[in-house]
C-alpha cells in the first residue's frame, strides 16, 4: 500500500544551525507534498507545501525541495530559532482520492 | 471564521460505551477526514469523506463509523469502546484533491 517514511525521528541543532528532515514516498502518482508543524498538544498546522510540477520552493527560513525520480522530499529550516521546535510532518497525497499518507514524524528541538 | 471545530476536547469512556465526537467547518470544504495520532505513529487515517452523503474507509477503520448528512459536518462514532482506541482524534477538512488540510483542535480520549 502507500507509505511515506520520514527521517530522522529526532533531530537536535542549535540555535542558528540549519536542519534538514527527509521523506520518502512509494506511489509515484503523488502529485501534492505538505509539510505540517505540530507544537505539543495543539493541531498540526501547514507550513509549507510544493506540487509535482516544481522542483523547490521557499518560504522565509522554510524551503521545501523534490525529487520526483528518486521519490523524495526535504523540508530545510535555516537559521534556526527555540520557536521552531515541534514535530513536523511530512505528507504525500493519493492521486483520485484527496488522501494525504503522513509520515510518522520528526521531533525537532533548538538549543538556546 | 471559526475554521474547524471539534468537539468534545477531552473524553474518558469505559470499555464498551458508545460515544460520537463531532467536527463542524465553516469554509464550505468538500473533503473531510478523521484521523487517529498516537505515540511514534503519525497520523492515521480512519475513514474521510468527498461529500455531502458520502464516505470511505482509511487506513484504521475498524470499530468505528462515520456520517456526512451535511456538508459542514463530519461525525466519527466508536459503538462499543475498546482501550485500543486511546488516542487524540483530529479531524481535517480541504477544499478537494491537492489541497492542504486545515485541522480542528483534537479531541482526547481514554478509554478505561
Amino acid at each position: 500500500g502507500e507509505n511515506v517514511e520520514q527521517h530522522p525521528s529526532t533531530l537536535s541543532v542549535q540555535e542558528g544551525d540549519s536542519a534538514v528532515i527527509k521523506c520518502t514516498y512509494s506511489d509515484s502518482a503523488s502529485n501534492y507534498f505538505p509539510w505540517y508543524k505540530q507544537e505539543l498538544g495543539k493541531r498540526p498546522q501547514l507550513i509549507i507545501d510544493i506540487r509535482s510540477n516544481v522542483g523547490e520552493k521557499k518560504d522565509q527560513r522554510i524551503a521545501v525541495t523534490l525529487n520526483k525520480t528518486a521519490k523524495h522530499f526535504s523540508l530545510h529550516i535555516t537559521e534556526t530559532q527555540p520557536e521552531d521546535s515541534a514535530v513536523y510532518f511530512c505528507a504525500a497525497s493519493i492521486l483520485g482520492t484527496g488522501k494525504l499518507i503522513f509520515g510518522q514524524g520528526t521531533t525537532l528541538q533548538v538549543k538556546p | 471564521n471559526a475554521g474547524v471545530t471539534q468537539t468534545p476536547k477531552f473524553r474518558v469512556l469505559k470499555t464498551g460505551q458508545s460515544m460520537t465526537l463531532l467536527c463542524a467547518q465553516d469554509m464550505n470544504h468538500e473533503y473531510m477526514y478523521w484521523y487517529r495520532q498516537d505515540p511514534g505513529m503519525g497520523l492515521r487515517l480512519i475513514h474521510y469523506s468527498v461529500g455531502e452523503g458520502t464516505t470511505a474507509k482509511g487506513e484504521v477503520p475498524d470499530g468505528y463509523n462515520v456520517s456526512r448528512l451535511k456538508k459542514q459536518n463530519f461525525l466519527l462514532g466508536l459503538e462499543s469502546a475498546a482501550p485500543s482506541q486511546t488516542s487524540v482524534y483530529f479531524c481535517a477538512s480541504s477544499y478537494g484533491q491537492g489541497y492542504g488540510y486545515t485541522f480542528g483542535s483534537g479531541t482526547r480520549l481514554t478509554v478505561v
